[in-house]
């Protein structure tokens, strides 16, 4: 069965100060990898997805993330975050043809401080 | 604009009552699901559909039923057996053309007991 995990309950960054949020997964085959975010009282947002090729990712709002498969990892960075990045992050990992689920995280709630 | 509707997006339940949660998509979307989102457990998944007339159940079914008459359309009803209701649920729908499509989500409607 697939299974991701977000080690990190919650963060705090300052504000322009470099991010990453941790991803690990567990899945017998290539995975389908995503990074999504939530906003209080609101729904998910897709920040940028990894299906194959090249292992570094590009999303919205300044976010990228790196797939390493030797590591089971897909974490997620950015180099300067600003006051509008805090929100809940959810990594999320689907399976191939015939397994359209996705298995979501606990998430990482992420703080920022000026 | 297109998107996914959730209504209402508070709701509360008697005890006994069995209770439904609205979601509309002008996505054309094939594929949508529900998911029950409870603090510091990420998202789990109740049912999905990838058809119209067709459903699946989830990790988390027991308690709630679905329908999917009509291909923008997926009510969820919270039964009476559903004993610890109170939660965040989501919708979400994919168009459902492959695997690796990500999934959209509507804005939630939050759940609680009287």
């Amino acid at each position: 069965a697939q299974s991701v995990t977000q080690p990190d309950i919650h963060i705090t960054v300052s504000e322009g100060a470099s991010l990453e949020l941790r991803c690990n997964y567990s899945y017998g085959a290539t995975p389908y990898l995503f990074w999504y975010v939530q906003s209080p009282g609101q729904g998910l947002q897709l920040l940028l997805k990894y299906f194959s090729g090249d292992t570094l990712v590009q999303g919205i709002k300044g976010f990228e993330a790196e797939f390493k498969r030797s590591q089971s990892s897909f974490n997620l960075r950015k180099p300067s975050v600003h006051w509008s990045d805090a929100a809940e992050y959810f990594c999320a990992v689907g399976g191939g043809f015939g397994n359209e689920k996705l298995t979501f995280g606990t998430g990482t709630r992420l703080t920022i401080i000026p | 604009d297109g998107g996914i509707t959730q209504s209402p997006k508070y709701l509360f339940r008697k005890e006994g009552q069995n209770v439904t949660l609205s979601c509309e998509q002008n996505l054309n979307h094939d594929a949508m699901y529900w998911y029950r989102q409870d603090p510091g457990q990420g998202l789990r998944l109740i049912y999905y559909s990838q058809i119209v007339n067709d459903f699946q159940k989830g990790d988390i079914a027991e308690g709630y039923s679905v329908s999917r008459e009509k291909k923008e359309s997926f009510p969820l009803t919270v039964t009476s057996a559903q004993k610890n209701p109170t939660a965040f649920y989501l919708c979400a729908s994919s168009s459902g053309q492959g695997y690796n499509q990500p999934q959209h989500f509507g804005d939630g409607t939050r759940l609680s007991i009287l």
